[in-house]
This record gives C-alpha cells, structure tokens and sequence, in this order.
C-alpha cells in the first residue's frame, strides 16, 4: 500500500526551540506539500515542492522553512517555534499532473 | 487571495437521512473541485471530484453537484450511515502540474444511529 509516513505523530516543542518535521512517501511523487489545519480554518497550505532543491511558498510561509535533499522526503523546519504554531501538520504528495494528494496522518504539534 | 468557503461548519444527520454541505468559490480559473474526507487521527483522503465541464458526478451514495455559473459546489450523502461521521473538505485548484489545493474550512458531520 502506498504510502505517506509522518516521522512522530505527537510532539511537544518549547517556544525558540527549532523544529523539525519529516515527512516520507514511497510512491516517487515529484510534488510534495505541507499543511496545517486548524478547526475553523481548514487545510491552509506552507510550501510545496515539485522537486528536489526546489521549493514555493504557500498561503503561510511565515516562520517555517522547508527542506528537500531527496526526492523522496521532505521537512518542515520551525526555526524558532512559538505557541501559535501549536496545530496539527500534514503532509502530502502527488504526481505531476495527478489531481489527488495523498495525506499521511499527520503530526499533531504543541509549543509550550 | 483564493478562498473556498465552506458550510455549514457542523451537519448533524439521522441515519438514512441526506447530508449536503455547500462551497463557494471566487476565482473562476479553478479547474478542478474535489472534495476529502477524513476520520479522526488520520489524514484527509480523497473522496470524490468533478471537473467544471460536467454539472454532476455520482459515486455510489456521494454526489457532487456543481453550478458554474453560481460559482458554487455541494456534495450530497445519500442514505447517511454512522460511518459516514468524519470531516469534509471541499478544495479547489488550478491547472498546472503541481496542482496547488486550496481548501475549505471543513463540515464536522456526525450521523446519528
């Protein structure tokens, strides 16, 4: 089954600490993307990349960055995390012209 | 900015009843409106999607009905089921080969035994 895996599906970060999220697929998808979703406010997206060393800014780029040494993973880095960025991130891929994302399960983030 | 928006934000439904949440967009370059579903603890999963050239598309007990001219788009469950409860997405995107997917705030529906 192909697949999008979330490195940790819970994790608690101090505010300034830097973060890392990992994100996995084993479909050889060229684009990948990160989200995050909040209640209220839906799936709003904070870069993708269609390929590797490549990267866009999404709607929220705003304190994150993004990472993409292979073709196959792609991270989310907090640079110094703060409470508003407690929120539940997703990941997701897709091929070049596909119309479907496909999510992994996503990493439920709290700052403290 | 491109918007999405979606309601109602929560549908509560007796089982064999007909749920319909409703989304609106604005920018008429869209050219592809699918809608996600997702359980709690997982991520979204594709559920159904219509193109802009067709004015419904049925799949099993989801509908997708879609008004061009309104610039607006609904899903219909048929037959509601209790495992049917999760959240709604409805997105939008763009041609392009990235296919970047805005997304609507999302339906909470829950289906009553």
């Amino acid at each position: 089954d192909v697949k999008v895996t979330q490195s940790s599906r819970y994790l608690v970060k101090r505010t300034g600490e830097k973060v890392f999220l990992e994100c996995v697929q084993d479909m050889d998808h060229e684009n990948m993307f990160w989200y995050r979703q909040d209640p209220g406010l839906g799936l709003r997206l904070i870069y993708f990349s269609y390929d590797v060393k490549m990267k866009e800014k999404g709607d929220i780029p705003e304190g994150y960055s993004v990472s993409r040494e292979k073709k196959e993973r792609f991270s989310l880095i907090l640079e110094s995390a703060s409470t508003n960025q407690t929120s539940m991130y997703l990941c997701a891929s897709s091929a070049n012209g596909g119309f479907g994302y496909t999510f992994g399960s996503g990493t439920r983030l709290t700052v403290v | 900015q491109q918007q999405v928006k979606q309601s109602p934000q929560s549908l509560i439904v007796q089982k064999g009843g007909i749920s319909i949440i409703n989304c609106a967009y604005e920018n008429t370059a869209f050219d592809y409106f699918p809608w996600y579903q997702q359980f709690p603890g997982k991520g979204p999963a594709l559920l159904i999607a219509i193109r802009p050239d067709v004015s419904e598309k049925k799949e099993g007990r989801f509908t997708i009905s879609f008004n061009k001219s309104a610039k607006q788009f609904s899903l219909h469950i048929m037959d509601s089921q209790p495992g049917d409860s999760a959240t709604y997405f409805c997105a939008a995107s763009l041609s392009g080969s990235a296919r970047q997917l805005t997304f609507g705030s999302g339906t909470q529906l829950t289906v009553l035994p």
